[in-house]
């Protein structure tokens, strides 16, 4: 069975523009995470959904990130005008279905570089 | 405010013996903790997991302890390998209406042949 899939697997771009990440979680998991790790450091939570809604969106760190998710499967994490403080692995979790106790599943990540 | 933390940043063992990963944690309520395992250009890999109504849990060549009292958890791996070399991460589980990840900055596994 497939795990989690992300893409791209490594982005480099410009400062000031727009990047899109996509994640495709484990089939028939219903909830999904993103998370962002900097380098040598721990995993930030970023947004979680449940099905098609984003019930948390704490995480976000500014009105330049934002997240959706179509269908209850594929994710997608866009980020305007990018910021070299941008720079980090974006990593992508599901998770069977919501409620406590349930492991979530990481994928291999996109590693963001802002020039 | 929340946090995971680890005791020891890096854990240098000789390979075959066995090795302990600690980590403490500042929210009583939290009722599941998650043990990962991270390569160096992969994502965490879910190694072991526990409740909060147990102490201790085991798996292939890995144990789990959970002692809430001081509110710590550690890792155990018997007979350690080379591969087992990685960065590895505790992760408490917030609850409520997301049930994100709370991760704690990690430890460093060296495996010495």
């Amino acid at each position: 069975g497939a795990g989690v899939s992300q893409s791209p697997s490594n982005k480099v771009t410009e400062k000031g523009k727009d990047v899109e990440l996509r994640c495709d979680p484990i089939s028939g998991h219903t909830a999904l995470y993103w998370y962002r790790q900097s380098l040598g450091q721990g995993l930030e939570f970023l947004i979680y959904f449940q099905g098609n809604s984003a019930p948390d969106k704490s995480g976000l760190p500014s009105d330049r990130f934002s997240a959706e998710r179509t269908g209850g499967s594929v994710s997608t994490l866009t980020i305007q005008r990018t910021q070299q403080e941008d720079s980090a692995v974006y990593l992508c979790a599901s998770s069977l279905e919501w409620g406590d106790n349930q492991p979530q599943h990481f994928g291999d990540g996109t590693r963001l570089s802002i020039l | 405010g929340e946090s995971v933390g680890l005791h020891l940043p890096t854990l240098s063992v000789q390979e075959g013996d066995n090795s302990i990963i600690n980590c403490a944690y500042s929210n009583s309520a939290s009722d599941y903790f998650i043990w990962y395992k991270q390569e160096s250009g992969k994502g965490p890999q879910f190694i072991i997991d526990i409740r909060s109504n147990m102490d201790k849990r085991q798996g292939q060549r890995v144990t789990v302890l959970l002692n809430k009292t001081v509110k710590h958890l550690s890792l155990q791996i018997a007979a350690t390998q080379p591969g087992d070399s990685a960065v590895y991460f505790c992760a408490e589980n917030s609850g409520g209406a997301t049930n994100k990840l709370i991760f704690g900055t990690g430890t460093l596994l060296a495996v010495q042949p």
